[in-house]
Parts: C-alpha cells; sequence; structure tokens
C-alpha cells in the first residue's frame, strides 16, 4: 500500500517564526514530490515540487528532500497569518497517480 | 503554472435530478484527469482517473453508474453526477496532469461546490 503521511496538526507558529512541515512515504521509488497549499473552502495550489535529494528555495519557501530517509518536508520562513491553511504532501511514483497526504493545517498567530 | 478551469463553480439542485461539472485544461493537453470530493473538514478523496479516450478507473467504494465521466478530449473531462442526493452535497474538485512538462505535475481546478436539495 503506498502511503504518505502528514503530522494533521493543527501547527501554530508566530508570525514571523519558521513553520516546518513534514511529510513521509512509504514508496522507496517515488520519483517527484510536491507540496500544495489549500485555503479553507479552496482547492489546492501547487506552490513547491521537488525532485533530487537537497534543498530547493523559492521566495519563503524551502522544499527538502531525503529520499534515503523517505521524507520531504516544507520550511517557511517569515511565516505570515495569510500563510494560514492546509498544506499537502503529494508523492508521484510513476503510473497514473499522484498520492496526497492528508494534510497539515497551519496557523500563523500576528 | 498551467490552468484548469471548472464550471460551475456552484450549483444547486433538487433531489433526484443530475449535475454535470465540466473540467478543461486552458493552456495543455491533459491525457489524464482526476476527479476528487471533499467534504468539509476532510481530506481530499480520489474518485477516478479519467483517461482520454477510454474508461475511466473508479476508486474503490465509488458508483461508476452514480458518477459518470467522459474524457472526450485533451482538453475536456465532465463528471456527472446522476440523481443526486442531499449525501451527494460536497465540493468536487479537478485536477488535469501537464504530460508536456517534464514533471508529471497534477495542477487543480479552482472546485464545484454542489448542494442538493
Amino acid at each position: 500500500q503506498k502511503e504518505v503521511e502528514q503530522n494533521s496538526g493543527p501547527l501554530s507558529v508566530p508570525e514571523g517564526a519558521i513553520a516546518s512541515l513534514n511529510c513521509t512515504y512509504s514508496d522507496r521509488v517515488s520519483q517527484s514530490f510536491f507540496w500544495y497549499r489549500q485555503y479553507s473552502g479552496k482547492s489546492p495550489e501547487l506552490i513547491m515540487s521537488i525532485y533530487s535529494n537537497g534543498d530547493k528555495e523559492d521566495g519563503r519557501f524551502t522544499a527538502q528532500l531525503n529520499k534515503a530517509s523517505q521524507y520531504v518536508s516544507l520550511l517557511i520562513r517569515d511565516s505570515q497569518p495569510s500563510d494560514s491553511a492546509t498544506y499537502l504532501c503529494a508523492v508521484y511514483t510513476g503510473g497514473f497517480k499522484t498520492i496526497f497526504g492528508a494534510g497539515t493545517r497551519l496557523f500563523v498567530k500576528a | 503554472g498551467a490552468v484548469v478551469s471548472q464550471h460551475p463553480s456552484r450549483v444547486i439542485c433538487k433531489s433526484g435530478t443530475s449535475v454535470k461539472i465540466e473540467c478543461r485544461s486552458l493552456d495543455f493537453q491533459a491525457t489524464t484527469m482526476f476527479w476528487y470530493r471533499q467534504f468539509p473538514k476532510q481530506s481530499l478523496m480520489l474518485m477516478a482517473t479519467s483517461n482520454e479516450g477510454s474508461k475511466a478507473t473508479y476508486e474503490q467504494g465509488v458508483e461508476k453508474d452514480k458518477f459518470l465521466i467522459n474524457h472526450a478530449s485533451l482538453t475536456l473531462s465532465t463528471l456527472t453526477v446522476t440523481s443526486a442526493h442531499p449525501e451527494d452535497s460536497s465540493f468536487y474538485i479537478c485536477s488535469a496532469r501537464d504530460e508536456g512538462s517534464a514533471v508529471e505535475t497534477q495542477y487543480f481546478g479552482p472546485g464545484t461546490r454542489l448542494l442538493v436539495l
């Protein structure tokens, strides 16, 4: 059974802090990894993708991938109240499907 | 990024009627599209995978005769909820895979909120 696990949260951080979101996956042949942000009542929006071990930075977001340990994380620097949302980790292992985690709810307190 | 549209964004219908939801990839071709359902405060639930030119693949527990999927072109998939009932009220979201890109990335439509009275 291919699985993607996330802590459901809520994760609460003060404004300006670093938010760290983690995800583990079970299928070692996973190829591509994605982070989506979903605001309440809205559909998911792609914010980051990563394919190689190491860090990938895009503005305030940094995705980290460690294939040996089978985990991927998302760091949000200088967190803002507007970052409050549910963050979905997604893993593509080939074939037709991308497997989504259940999401971590993030609250950034002003 | 690639753009996926959905229509309608919101629909209210009477119990027993059918509702059709359209999903379009606007600036890319998508051999594969996906239909999800999400109830309030719950996770995305994959309903089916829609394949252009062939039958959709339904997830376990999803009634294929109730949720009809048609993927007639590389830019359009439709989901028809037949004989809708109040328990079908939910947020329906489609996504499309941009297979022309280097990586198999899924982009989501804005969703359709269905309310069955």
